[in-house]
């Protein structure tokens, strides 16, 4: 079984530039996360999809990310324009259908963020 | 809103020796538990879980959890630890409630010295 995929690996960008990652989950998890994880620290979710649908965007920064999930498929998670503070490694991961929050999440090998 | 909190930074254990990684959680209702493990420049890999049922938890790589509600505690074990043990651990719990957000402590870093 193929696990997610995450590209690029790794980017580094000057601040107020625009980035986007992209992030292709295991075949059949509807549920879809993105997680923001500074060095140090634990991940902290950014977005929830189910499917299309998003089911907590509660700590992603609007004014500056956004995300999409097309087709429920692929997702891409974009930050513009971005801050000093953004330099973390950005974590997607996937679920597969089951009793909501009792199945494992799959993570990708994220991708490594720094803003100069 | 649920929390977890790791209150080491750094284990260190001799190769051989018992491994414990602490883990305390905070929720409004009944706990998922959840411990992950991350090597380096990879992802988290899932070791364990707790939804309900017996409270002593087996896992991938010789892991082991107990959890025990009256300490709010989830203490990550195994017997023996090896040098390919080294590597951050991260405690996450899961409020059963209306909020399904999954919150990870900050992780220990586990050294297993040969």
């Amino acid at each position: 079984e193929a696990g997610v995929a995450q590209s690029p690996r790794y980017k580094i960008i000057e601040k107020r530039q625009s980035v986007a990652f992209w992030c292709n989950p295991i075949s059949g998890h509807a549920t879809l996360y993105w997680y923001q994880q500074i060095l140090g620290q634990g991940p902290k979710l950014l977005i929830q999809f189910q499917n299309n649908g998003v089911v907590d965007d509660s700590q992603l920064p609007k004014d500056r990310f956004s995300a999409e999930r097309l087709k429920g498929v692929d997702s891409t998670l974009k930050i513009q324009p971005a801050k000093l503070e953004d330099s973390a490694v950005y974590l997607c991961a996937s679920s597969p259908p089951g009793l909501a929050g009792t199945n494992e999440q799959f993570f990708g090998p994220g991708t490594r963020l720094t803003v100069l | 809103a649920q929390s977890v909190a790791q209150p080491e930074d750094q284990v260190n254990v001799a190769e051989g020796n018992p491994l414990t990684v602490k883990c305390t959680y905070s929720v409004s209702g009944n706990p998922y538990l959840f411990w992950y493990v991350q090597y380096p420049n990879r992802g988290l890999q899932f070791l364990l879980k707790y939804i309900t049922g017996d409270n002593l938890v087996k896992g991938s790589y010789g892991f082991e959890a107990e959890f025990n509600k009256s300490q709010t505690s989830f203490h990550l074990k195994k017997p023996s630890a090896l040098v390919s043990d080294s590597a951050l651990y991260f405690c996450a719990v899961r409020d059963d409630g209306g909020n399904n957000r999954l919150a990870f402590g900050k992780g220990n870093q586990v050294v297993v010295i040969p």
